[in-house]
């Protein structure tokens, strides 16, 4: 147990559904972030938030949407997915953001299918 | 921004030889270089880092070498073991961590 929880686990969603993905993390980290895992490509960093401040959007679609309520929690709203967005979904935290922050602490990822 | 190459893709070895995976960096502004593990649907968690300002760190049977000039850093993995086989993960941070494709690693008893 690393103190990055996230859920679900496992989700299956049409392409007109409506879902969420949800991360907390108890290390008291002030950094944020979603990251794309996708077979044989490198983590897609996705977005990061510091002390709950978007500071980097990826060039990622509008059709993911993050938001961060305070500095434990991060969520991934999505909607209107395609199919070649089914990945590994990956929330991650540290303690900083700048001055090459140091170590990420992984969530277990949750494995989303779009059909 | 920064891109990571990483080198090989797919690495198999036997008990207890030596593995050495390599990675390229983009950015000569990169300060952290950190090594990741990733076993069979698990999280990726950080084995090994170093900073720009060291050129090698050892930790047991892991170590990693950074060449700041040719913007170069390798891991190395010695006397490797079964329970050493798992994609493994480069990376190279300023503000946010870039990383590299991923190496997967098989330790062959």
């Amino acid at each position: 147990e690393t103190g990055v929880t996230q859920t679900p686990r496992h989700l299956v969603m049409g392409m007109t559904n409506k879902k969420s993905l949800k991360c907390e993390q108890h290390l008291g980290h002030n950094a944020m972030y979603w990251y794309k895992q996708s077979a044989k490509k490198p983590l897609e960093l996705m977005f990061v938030y510091n002390f709950k401040e978007q500071t980097e959007n990826n060039s990622v679609p509008s059709r993911f949407s993050p938001e961060c309520p305070n500095s434990s929690h991060l969520f991934l709203h999505l909607h209107t997915l395609q199919p070649e967005d089914s990945a590994l979904y990956l929330c991650a935290s540290s303690r900083l953001w700048r001055e090459g922050g140091g170590e990420l602490f992984f969530g277990e990822g949750s494995r989303l299918t779009v059909l | 921004g920064e891109n990571v190459e990483q080198h090989p893709s797919t690495l198999s070895v036997q008990e207890g030889d030596s593995a050495v995976i390599k990675c390229t960096y983009s950015d000569s502004a990169s300060n952290y270089f950190p090594w990741y593990k990733q076993e069979l649907g698990k999280r990726p968690q950080l084995i090994i880092d170093i900073r720009s300002n060291v050129g090698e760190k050892k930790d047991q049977r892991i170590a990693v070498t950074l060449n700041k000039t040719a913007k170069h850093f390798s891991l190395h993995i010695t006397e490797t073991q079964p329970e050493d086989s798992a994609v493994y993960f480069c990376a190279a941070s300023i503000d946010d961590m870039r990383f590299g494709a991923g190496t997967r690693l098989t330790v062959k008893p």
